[in-house]
């Protein structure tokens, strides 16, 4: 089945040490996002990629980087995580060719800071 | 900008008992609608959309109508189970730049009881 993967689904990391997330999907969509989820919140878009398009939310830390080497996969790097960043992070994707076309989310990474 | 308004849960029903969670939103354009469920520990799944005025998106007993009037999608569901406990996000979906970049509602719990 086509679908979005999400690894690790837990990952803990100490302050300070950078840490990746991976996302990979098999649906050959242009556009990946990568949302922040904080319990009882709605996800907060981070960044998104439009093919090799780079597109940064203006309230996004610059603690926050990501990578996408090809379409398939997209990374989602920490430089140097902090309490705060504790979270669920979401990467989704989407075809961008219309607004009907719904996203198409993984099941997430739930980053615990130490 | 676009943004989305839900009404705050959580919802607490009892099973088989009617469903409405609110969401209105305003936007520049005519955006698509959405609805998506997140089930515990899991990312967010498509539950219906509608792309334009009038049109009713179903799936699994529930329904909203795209309601231009006011500016409303309001999510119905006649008869609620158990499983259906989840958290519901509204989204619209709107154009921003290159991309269709969606714009979610916080989300509204909802708990069914036995």
């Amino acid at each position: 089945d086509a679908m979005v993967i999400q690894n690790p689904r837990y990952q803990v990391t100490q302050f300070g040490k950078p840490v990746t997330l991976s996302c990979s999907q098999t649906l050959n969509h242009n556009v990946m996002y990568w949302y922040q989820q904080k319990s009882s919140q709605a996800p907060k878009l981070l960044f998104h990629y439009y093919d090799k398009d780079f597109n940064n939310e203006a309230d996004t830390p610059d603690n926050f980087q990501s990578r996408r080497p090809n379409t398939s996969f997209c990374f989602l790097d920490i430089r140097s995580p902090g309490l705060g960043d504790a979270a669920m992070y979401l990467c989704a994707t989407g075809s961008g060719q219309h607004d009907n076309q719904p996203q198409h989310f993984g099941d997430g990474t739930r980053l615990s800071i130490l | 900008g676009d943004s989305v308004t839900q009404m705050e849960g959580p919802v607490t029903l009892s099973e088989e008992a009617f469903l409405t969670i609110n969401c209105t939103y305003t936007a520049t354009g005519y955006p698509s609608l959405f609805w998506y469920v997140q089930y515990p520990g899991e990312g967010l799944q498509l539950l219906l959309k509608a792309t334009k005025a009038d049109d009713k998106g179903s799936n699994k007993g529930f329904e909203a109508t795209y309601r231009k009037e006011t500016t409303s999608f309001h999510l119905e569901k006649g008869s609620v189970q158990v499983s259906d406990s989840a958290v519901y996000f509204c989204a619209l979906s709107d154009r921003a730049g290159g991309s269709y970049i969606p714009t979610f509602g916080r989300g509204t719990s909802l708990i069914v009881h036995p």
